[in-house]
């Protein structure tokens, strides 16, 4: 089955500066990756997608990049925020299986003020 | 669009009770929907996988009869934990899938987190 491995567990950044955080997949045939920003006690939210036939997407101060041939993809969220600080979920999903998601380990953002 | 909710968000209570959690899309039809289980800073942890009018299916290791899901329509799954013991105690997250796409993304509901004493 698919494995994602996520790096790093924990991030601290100062305010204004940029955040990046990688994941890394086993399955080629994964074709969708999703990354979900996850605060305290709540559930995850999309914050951003990627799908295999795309090697870049931006949304605002979000963006997120697939190397499809090294499988692995990135997220980068620059002039970072204190609202920024959460957990964060990547996650790779294949045709079969009903589109199981197999996620990563999460990383824990901290923006500093 | 695309909003799932979570009924209730949290819940306590005692050993060898059963306990439901509802699991609503509340703007879209969803197919699929997802039941998590979540420990204290760790990932998500898929239960088990239901479609509309079909019986779930659960990864292994996880106790079908434990955890009876039931996805009677395109906007209601519900997870029923029997005989709930205090390693039960869990936050427990739903996600719907809608569409016929292969890659249609999931949306997280807000979370249950269930407490047995």
């Amino acid at each position: 089955g698919e494995n994602v491995e996520q790096h790093p567990s924990t991030l601290s950044v100062q305010e204004g500066d940029s955040a990046v955080i990688k994941c890394t997949y086993s399955d080629s045939a994964s074709n969708y990756f999703p990354w979900y920003k996850q605060e305290l006690g709540k559930g995850p939210q999309l914050i951003i997608d990627i799908r295999s036939n795309v090697g870049e997407k931006k949304d605002q101060r979000i963006a997120v990049t697939l190397n499809k041939t090294a499988k692995h993809f990135s997220l980068h969220i620059t002039e970072t925020q204190p609202e920024d600080s959460a957990v964060y979920f990547c996650a790779a999903s294949g045709r079969y299986n009903f589109n199981k998601f197999y996620f990563g380990s999460g990383t824990k953002l901290n923006v500093k003020p | 669009g695309a909003v799932v909710s979570q009924h209730p968000s949290w819940v306590i209570c005692k050993s060898g009770t059963s306990v439901k959690i509802e699991c609503r899309s509340l703007d879209f039809q969803a197919t699929t929907m997802f039941w998590y289980r979540q420990f204290p800073k760790q990932s998500l942890m898929l239960m088990a996988t239901s479609n509309e009018g079909s019986k779930a299916t659960y990864e292994q290791g996880v106790e079908k009869d434990k955890f009876l899901i039931n996805h009677a329509s395109l906007t209601l799954s519900t997870l029923t934990v029997t005989s709930a013991h205090p390693e039960d105690s869990s936050f427990y997250i739903c996600s719907a899938r809608g569409g016929i796409s292969g890659t249609d993304t999931q949306y997280f509901g807000p979370g249950t987190r269930l407490t047995v004493l």
